[in-house]
């Protein structure tokens, strides 16, 4: 499967407690995006990356949000002390390159409930 | 003022009709257009872009841009029951970053 590939797709915690969220961009793909999809509304950005760089992060939450994408390995959206609010629907995207008119492909999301 | 709007629906239309989803944004900057489909539960998939004004055709679908009214619609035609899905519009200015419109439901009647 060359696609964008997300893992896992459902997760469950419970208040307080750390997610992990990750993301292998398809093939030849360097550039990640991550957004969210609460219930009932819209996709919203979230954080720009590329190899080793957070390119924009204007979308993340300030506190308790991070996002890195190694050099080697998936990128990782990680959400500390989790709370209610934090429930919803975790899209990544990957594109070729970093120009705005490239495509954005994504990947099935991760469902993420907090209990 | 939202960036991007759409109609939220839903819109139905019966099956074999002509479906026209609408889109308006804000930024004047804006540079590029994706319309993206996305089933009950599942990601957005990619169905069309367009970054010049006028119409790009790509099958049934039909995108149309018209950047001095900030404008974008999608026609579907002869619209199928699986074309059934939510409709989101995206839109890029400076950077990278895909803003989306809530999206429009579209229910085709058989």
């Amino acid at each position: 499967n060359a696609g964008v590939m997300q893992n896992p797709r459902h997760l469950v915690r419970r208040r307080g407690q750390e997610a992990r969220l990750r993301c292998s961009p398809m093939k030849g793909h360097s550039h990640v995006y991550w957004y969210r999809q609460l219930p009932e509304e819209g996709l919203k950005f979230m954080v720009y990356l590329q190899k080793e760089n957070i390119i924009d992060e204007s979308g993340m939450p300030k506190e308790r949000f991070s996002a890195e994408f190694p050099k080697e390995g998936p990128s990782i959206l990680r959400i500390q002390q989790v709370v209610r609010g934090d429930s919803a629907a975790y899209f990544c995207a990957s594109s070729q390159q970093g120009n705005s008119n490239q495509p954005q492909h994504f990947g099935d999301g991760t469902r993420l409930s907090i209990l | 003022q939202k960036e991007v709007e759409q109609n939220s629906g839903p819109l139905s239309v019966p099956e074999g009709a002509i479906a026209s989803l609408n889109c308006t944004y804000s930024d004047r900057g804006s540079q590029s257009f994706f319309w993206y489909r996305q089933y009950s539960g599942k990601s957005p998939e990619l169905i069309m872009s367009i970054y010049s004004n006028g119409d790009k055709e790509d099958g049934r679908f039909t995108a149309q841009l018209n950047k001095a009214s900030q404008y974008v619609s999608l026609l579907i035609r002869d619209s199928q029951p699986s074309d059934s899905a939510t409709y989101l519009c995206a839109v890029t200015g400076y950077g990278n970053k895909l803003v989306f419109g809530a999206g429009t439901i579209l229910r085709v009647k058989s």
